[in-house]
């Protein structure tokens, strides 16, 4: 158990539809980073917060979104959904950025249960 | 554009060999290669490298970091069927420590 907990573990819904996965890091951990597993894809980064602000956006389609609330948890916002956004949605944490605002390299992230997305 | 590659793609083995998986990466501003194991879920972390010719260990487990090469080596010694996942290789790099995974090894341990 790595201390990042997800909800929901599967969801199933229809295309057209919105959907909000919620991540909650580690405790003490101030960075939440969104990731996509598709079988065909990988692991694709799609964005990172840090302490509540929007670091750094990777293959982030318009019709997603996200947001870090002041407890450190995340939610990332899923619409117009398509069947090819059938994925697993991770989050993952790491510690926390330096005091100069920039990102202590060596922290490792730790990833949570995941989310099944099923697009139908 | 940042890339890691992963070598091989897939492979089968028998309990008792030993594998060897590589991982190559292109990273602009590079910090710290990870590498990841995942079985039915979420991958679990392994061990990160940020200093190039120390090798990291953890039981029948170890890697090494060729920063001049840029590229990373994950040992296992032994293998036993609980070792059968995909492993994950993972370059971070700049300001935000976003990490640029590759796309797996699975590894299949035959009894």
């Amino acid at each position: 158990d790595s201390g990042v907990t997800q909800t929901p573990k599967h969801l199933i819904t229809a295309t057209g539809q919105r959907v909000t996965l919620r991540c909650s890091p580690r405790s003490g951990d101030l960075s939440v980073y969104w990731y996509q597993q598709s079988l065909d894809q990988g692991l694709q980064f799609l964005i990172q917060y840090y302490n509540g602000e929007e670091r750094a956006k990777g293959n982030i389609l318009e019709r997603f979104s996200a947001q870090q609330f002041p407890d450190l948890h995340s939610e990332l916002n899923l619409s117009s959904l398509e069947l090819g956004d059938s994925a697993l949605y991770f989050c993952a944490s790491s510690v926390a950025v330096g005091t100069s605002g920039r990102a202590r390299g060596t922290d490792t992230q730790y990833f949570g249960p995941g989310t099944r997305l099923t697009v139908l | 554009e940042d890339k890691v590659v992963q070598s091989p793609l897939s492979l089968v083995v028998h309990e008792g060999d030993t594998v060897t998986l590589n991982c190559s990466y292109e990273v602009t501003n590079f910090r710290s290669l990870l590498w990841y194991k995942q079985e039915k879920k979420a991958p679990t972390f392994l061990f990160m490298l940020t200093s190039s010719g120390i090798e990291k260990k953890s039981g029948r487990l170890s890697s090494i970091l060729d920063k001049k090469e840029l590229f990373s080596i994950l040992n296992i010694t032994a293998t036993q069927t609980g070792d059968s996942a995909i492993y994950l290789c993972a370059a971070g790099g700049g300001a935000t420590n976003k990490l640029i995974f590759g796309t797996g090894t699975l590894l299949a341990v035959q009894p």
